[in-house]
């Protein structure tokens, strides 16, 4: 089945510094999301972004279908990004979402 | 739009109890998703419905585990006779077919 990998595991930023997630998937995914998820928070979905690149706000993803792999990009970090962020590719019939482990990101004043 | 509602947003039962955990997905998705999240699996897909029909149920545990989705307005995930290893959060989702899913808050569990 899809396998979805995330780096780095967690990272430390003082505020106003730039971050990039990377999220790499085995298989090829015609769909592809970034969730955002405060400790003991539900998850938000982010972005939605199968290739190309898709700007919100201070965050910005690249996805590159044919390597396997997307990109988040969180400028000018503020310390309420703080929390896990998570990418998820569809697969199956079902469209069924495998998720990473995901980012913990810590952003300190 | 007041998104995907999941109720109750925590539920303690004890050992052998049934629990029922109820999610209303919003207006118009044809989709319904639930998941199971806890520390050490991450976040593990449960069983799917379109168009209120179940489709995968692939993720579910085949003992104790059912779902059901009676309307296009609510779905209920039961657990019957509730053990310790059931304690997660359960999510449910909903979407247009194949597109951008939308999760609720979640439904805390712990079986004490």
């Amino acid at each position: 089945g899809q396998q979805v990998q995330q780096s780095p595991a967690s990272l430390v930023l003082q505020e106003g510094e730039n971050a990039e997630l990377q999220c790499n998937f085995s298989s090829t995914a015609t769909q592809l999301q970034w969730f955002y998820q405060s400790p003991g928070g539900s998850l938000v979905s982010l972005l939605s972004n199968p290739s190309g690149t898709k700007h919100t706000g201070r965050l910005t993803s690249t996805t590159v279908t044919k390597e396997r792999r997307s990109s988040l990009h969180i400028s000018s970090s503020q310390t309420t990004d703080s929390g896990t962020y998570l990418c998820a590719i569809p697969g199956g019939l079902s469209g069924k979402l495998t998720f990473g482990e995901g980012t913990q990101v810590t952003v300190i004043s | 739009n007041a998104g995907v509602i999941q109720t109750p947003r925590h539920k303690v039962t004890g050992k052998g109890q049934e629990a029922t955990l109820w999610c209303e997905p919003i207006s118009g998705h044809s989709a319904v998703f639930w998941y199971r999240q806890t520390i050490v699996q991450g976040l593990e897909f449960l069983t799917y419905f379109r168009n209120q029909a179940p489709i995968d149920d692939s993720g579910m545990p085949k003992e104790r585990f059912s779902a059901q989705m009676p309307n296009q307005s609510h779905s209920t995930l039961k657990i019957q006779s509730t053990q310790p290893q059931d304690s997660a959060v359960y999510l449910c989702a909903s979407s247009f077919t194949g597109a951008e899913q939308f999760f609720g808050p979640g439904t805390r569990l712990t079986v004490l």
